[in-house]
């Protein structure tokens, strides 16, 4: 099982608003990430948990705050965000803590933000 | 000059062609290779995962290592209509980030 899943699948918020991403895996991977991407642009990396730690934060605004409650759940909690924010938002893992190596991808969450 | 370099396409063929992707990369210290599909909407599926040089064959895909050139390929046989989505190389030294290239839209035409 090599499955990664993202809820919800699609989130309409206002700018006042605040609610969150879930990713959960039971590959027992030990490293998870959240990737940001925009229309017919690559993802690009936000947050890298490693062994339940934020070990990367990728100069993020502090409107997107990463939570990971233990080593199968990551969450991403958004507010106040603008409508620039709007994206697919993707959760990934990784077997190693150490290294991104075989990174498998959730579907995503498709987020509009009016 | 970004660190991988990947032709955004688009690139249309006919059913049953090889197609053959291409990436190239100026940081030598890449180890692990990887071509992503992603289809429309959808997340990116890890379709191939090399590490180093060489060549790795996976039913109708084959994906190609040269660290010598600082290049690397993935080739589809026998492609089909459902073959058509984005492909996306991604390469890391191992130190937790992917390099993702731009990603190359692919059109199987039946």
């Amino acid at each position: 099982d090599t499955e990664v899943t993202q809820t919800p699948k699609h989130l309409v918020m206002g700018m006042t608003n605040k609610k969150s991403l879930k990713c959960e895996q039971h590959m027992g991977h030990r490293a998870m990430y959240w990737y940001k991407q925009k229309a017919k642009k690559p993802p690009e990396l936000m947050f890298v948990y490693s062994y339940e730690k934020l070990s990367i934060n990728e100069s993020v605004p502090s409107r997107f705050s990463p939570e990971c409650p233990n080593s199968s759940l990551l969450n991403l909690h958004l507010h106040a965000l603008q409508p620039e924010d709007s994206a697919l938002y993707l959760c990934a893992s990784s077997p190693s803590g150490g290294k991104n190596t075989e990174a498998f991808f959730g579907q995503g969450t498709r987020l509009t933000v009016v | 000059q970004k660190e991988v370099e990947q032709d955004p396409g688009p690139l249309s063929v006919p059913e049953g062609a090889i197609v053959s992707l291409n990436c190239t990369y100026s940081n030598s210290a890449f180890q692990y290779f990887m071509w992503y599909r992603q289809y429309s909407r959808k997340g990116p599926e890890l379709l191939m995962y090399t590490y180093s040089s060489g060549n790795k064959e996976d039913g109708r895909f084959t994906a190609q290592v040269d660290k010598s050139s600082k290049y690397i390929s993935l080739f589809i046989r026998d492609s089909q209509p459902s073959d058509s989505a984005t492909y996306l190389c991604a390469m890391t030294q191992g130190a937790q980030k992917l390099v993702f290239g731009q990603g190359t839209r692919l059109t199987i035409n039946p």
